[in-house]
């Protein structure tokens, strides 16, 4: 099974600020990886798809790279409603694993 | 709209069943595999595995085999989970996600809570 090494767990940052969240692969998944939130009602929206594609609907301050093993997820600007969890998936190879989770919180 | 509309939260005594339904509206059922995945308390996102709505045949991941049972109403657009003699661990909160290629995992249910408890 690949695993998913997401890092940072929790993300302390100020509104307006530039954050960014990893995504390790234990091996290359040819850039199959989406990333997802969760708000606290529990709800899960795609947010971005095949590494960098951005979801229709979703904001364009969100965006996404990465090749190989490592990939990335970045707010180029943190707005109040994007205060949640977010979650890396890999879907190069069943079973479709994912990250552990980083909770995005204000400093 | 494209919906994925999951049931009703569950509680439940330990050893008991549950059916969780998942019905899918707005698109071809048949054309998108349905996936669960599983999140305990305050845990991360589980993948349990995933039924083929054009053939009925479910996949299940390692953790998930023997008690977990994926199956349609493909009549009614719709996927159910079963859980087979409920274990205090399988409370949780669980997900119907759709995916075909080029379209992976793009729509989720909203989430169907299970409580285990005697």
């Amino acid at each position: 099974d690949i695993q998913m090494t997401q890092s940072p767990s929790t993300l302390p940052a100020s509104l307006g600020e530039r954050v960014t969240i990893n995504c390790r692969a234990s091996r290359g998944i040819s850039n199959n990886l989406n990333w997802y939130q969760q708000k606290p009602d529990g709800t899960i929206k795609r947010l971005i798809y095949y590494t960098s594609n951005l979801q229709s609907g979703v904001p364009s301050r969100f965006s996404g790279s990465g090749s190989g093993t490592d990939y990335s997820l970045t707010i180029s600007s943190l707005e109040p409603e994007d205060l949640a969890m977010y979650y890396c998936q890999q879907y190069a190879s069943s079973p479709y694993t994912f990250g552990a989770g980083t909770k995005l919180e204000l400093k | 709209q494209i919906q994925l509309v999951q049931s009703g939260p569950e509680l439940k005594k330990p050893g008991e069943s549950v059916k969780i339904s998942c019905k899918a509206s707005g698109y071809t059922f048949t054309n998108y595999g349905m996936y669960w995945v599983k999140q305990a308390p305050g845990q991360g996102l589980q993948y349990m595995g995933w039924i083929n709505t054009e053939t009925g045949k479910p996949t299940y991941a390692d953790d998930f085999k023997g008690r977990f049972v994926f199956f349609l109403e493909t009549s009614a657009s719709t996927a159910y989970l079963q859980i087979n003699n409920l274990k205090n661990e399988d409370m949780a909160t669980y997900f119907c996600a759709r995916r075909r290629p080029g379209s992976p995992f793009d729509y989720w249910g909203q989430g169907v809570m299970v409580t285990v408890s005697s």
